[in-house]
């Protein structure tokens, strides 16, 4: 079973337009992570946040965290083509940091 | 090595055939993780190693699965008598340290399919 749910499922937009997506999950986590998968290709970490923070940024990513909710979102701004891609949020409960991925958000930006 | 490597990358398997799966972690990294990823979706986990130990292996989907990590370091993923249903890419990711703020680094991955 999966811990976490993306949405949308599927986004499409143009180059230069931000890319929102969202994430909730369903028991109390230490951290929340974003992967990104290009097809074919294994998981790149992008970004962490852990369970007291609720904002954090990287380049141009953006990640909010709302434990009450229990939801987060990453949102990816200026988008370029080479953001083309799947991302995952992960969870993890637990004290050794096994993770549990949703079944992620498929991105493609447009020239 | 620079990064985590997976081999073979694909697999193709009869039905019923045994399979071996190997993953090269980053060297120094103590916590080893498998998943499976079935096509569409996101990973789904299979076992955790801390060096040598198999700390939980509760992802495993039946007996015909088995890893290993006898040195603490390369870890092996088998799977007995292969099914359809097998088919998936196998994911490893190793992560430094067994904190909980650790970022776990993933390998390419092995895409198994079972004919």
């Amino acid at each position: 079973s999966q811990q976490g749910e993306e949405d949308p499922q599927a986004l499409s937009i143009q180059e230069g337009e931000n890319a929102t997506m969202n994430c909730s999950y369903k028991t109390s986590i230490n951290n929340l992570q974003w992967y990104r998968q290009n097809s074919g290709r294994g998981l790149v970490h992008l970004i962490l946040i852990r369970s007291n923070e609720r904002e954090k940024h990287s380049g141009r990513l953006r990640v909010t965290l709302d434990t009450s909710k229990k939801s987060s979102s990453l949102l990816i701004t200026a988008s370029r083509a080479a953001d083309t891609a799947s991302y995952f949020c992960a969870t993890d409960d637990n004290s050794w940091g096994k993770f549990q991925f949703g079944a992620g958000t498929q991105v493609v930006v447009t020239p | 090595g620079a990064g985590v490597s997976q081999s073979p990358r694909y697999k193709v398997a009869k039905r019923g055939q045994d399979v071996a799966l190997r993953c090269d972690p980053i060297s120094g990294h103590v916590s080893l993780f498998w998943y499976q990823q079935a096509l569409g979706q996101g990973p789904e986990f299979l076992t955790y190693f801390q060096n040598e130990a198999q700390l939980d292996k509760s992802g495993l989907p039946s007996d015909r699965f088995f890893a290993e990590r006898p040195e603490g370091s390369v870890s092996t993923l088998k799977i007995q008598r292969t099914q359809q249903e097998d088919s998936a890419v196998y994911l490893c990711a190793s992560s430094l340290s067994t904190g909980k703020l650790t970022e776990a680094f993933f390998g390419q991955g092995t895409r198994l399919t079972v004919v």
